[in-house]
């Protein structure tokens, strides 16, 4: 079963605005992970919060973790069209991620 | 930089042949993964591997082989394959060994008719 589960599924906003996606879990991990996949794509690395640390930044990226809750939230601030896509949240399981269903994401201009 | 390759990239099959799909990694990285992705599920790991010849099932590994004979080449078998084995194939490669960080090819679509 999956580890990770995304909310909302899918989210729509203007450009400008941010977007704040999801994510819970259910067992304890090393590191939460968030992916991001343009559609017809590959998924792609976008930033990586281990269970220690409770914020992190990267460019436009926010990533929140509360593991007493077993969530995790991914903001994008000051969207942009081409932050249109899916948004994944993965978990370390032993030796492989356990990935959610993910959130998709539309910007419009 | 880590490169992946997959093929083929797309593939349309009838019910009952076998399907073998390839993934390539440029590097000499250890860990291989074959994830299978569907609307409404998400991405479902299949199988992975941690080394030459060695391999392990993932959540939805039934009526799918794995094999690694070199460490640049991980292969996915359908033996015969079914409709519902119609989906995206991913192959991924663990970059970062400590935080379990994945690379991704650009899939593999296959439609078993």
């Amino acid at each position: 079963s999956q580890q990770g589960e995304e909310d909302p599924q899918a989210l729509s906003i203007q450009e400008g605005e941010n977007a704040t996606m999801n994510c819970s879990y259910k067992t304890s991990i090393n590191n939460l992970q968030w992916y991001r996949q343009n559609s017809g794509r590959g998924l792609v690395h976008l930033i990586l919060i281990r269970s220690n640390e409770r914020e992190k930044h990267s460019g436009r990226l926010r990533v929140t973790l509360d593991t007493s809750k077993k969530s995790s939230s991914l903001l994008i601030t000051a969207s942009r069209a081409a932050d249109t896509a899916s948004y994944f949240c993965a978990t370390d399981a032993r030796t492989a991620l356990i990935f959610g269903k993910g959130t998709t994401l539309s910007v419009s201009s | 930089d880590a490169g992946i390759t997959q093929s083929p990239r797309h593939k349309v099959t009838e019910t009952g042949t076998p399907v073998t799909l390839r993934c390539h990694q440029t590097e000499n990285h250890r860990y291989m993964y074959w994830y299978r992705q569907d609307p409404g599920h998400g991405l479902r790991l299949i199988h992975y591997s941690y080394g030459v010849k060695d391999t392990d099932k993932g959540e939805v590994s039934d009526g799918y082989s794995v094999s690694r004979s070199k460490t640049e080449d991980f292969l996915l078998t359908l033996e015969s394959a079914t409709s519902s084995q119609t989906s995206v194939y991913f192959c991924a490669i663990m970059i970062q060994g400590e935080t379990g960080e994945l690379f991704f090819g650009e899939g593999s679509r296959l439609t078993v008719l």
